[in-house]
């Protein structure tokens, strides 16, 4: 079948560095997505990996490793307005997207 | 970037009655668009794809009768809940691929919070 593991909640200071790690299993791979989603809201395009590797993009990076069926969302800097759900949705051989239940990420000042 | 509109924002409605909601892409052609439903705290749930003039494809375990499907347009998918009832009360969210896009992402509508009494 295909899943996703990821935290369920994490928690973080102003200001700080997180790391928010996903494990995936899906029927084919073509890339993986991270999204935002605020509270109440539609989620937003955050990066896409299909290359292993890093890719940086201002105050968040993401990492994957398609031989592990691994990837994670780095957020540097952190700030209040990051408070949010963040979905890993890797896409599969239809090209369709993989959705988990996603991280709840707490910023504290 | 592609923007996608959705439209109602919030509807509440009696049991019983039907409800369209509307998606659009705004700056791009969407061939294919998505529909989805979240309840709260719970993942994204994928009901159907629509597929510019052909019939849309439906998850397992999501009605098509009483959801229905219509993508007319390049740019136009539109939503409607047959006969709702409470338990349809929900977020429901839709998205546009761009295969113009260098990642064959999707871009998501703003969402409809749709609550049935």
């Amino acid at each position: 079948g295909q899943n996703i593991d990821q935290p369920t909640e994490m928690t973080a200071t102003e200001g700080a560095i997180v790391q928010i790690n996903c494990t995936y299993q899906t029927s084919g791979f073509n890339g993986l997505f991270w999204y935002q989603q605020h509270a109440g809201e539609a989620p937003t395009f955050l990066s896409y990996n299909v290359l292993d590797g890093l890719e940086e993009k201002g105050r968040f990076s993401s990492f994957l490793s398609r031989s592990k069926g691994y990837s994670y969302l780095l957020l540097k800097e952190l700030q209040m307005k990051d408070s949010a759900s963040y979905l890993c949705a890797p896409m599969d051989s239809n090209y369709q997207l993989i959705w988990g239940a996603g991280t709840k990420l707490i910023i504290k000042p | 970037g592609a923007v996608v509109s959705q439209h109602p924002s919030r509807v509440i409605c009696k049991s019983g009655t039907s409800v369209k909601i509307e998606c659009r892409s705004l700056d791009f052609q969407a061939t294919t668009m998505f529909w989805y439903r979240q309840f709260p705290k719970q993942s994204l749930m994928l009901m159907a794809t629509s597929n510019e003039g052909s019939k849309a494809t439906y998850e397992q375990g999501v009605e098509k009768d009483k959801f229905l499907i219509n993508h007319a347009s390049l740019t136009l998918s539109t939503l409607t809940v047959t006969s709702a009832h409470p338990e349809d009360s929900s977020f429901y969210i839709c998205s546009a691929r761009d295969y113009s896009s260098s990642y064959n992402e999707q871009f998501f509508g703003p969402g409809t919070r749709l609550t049935v009494l």
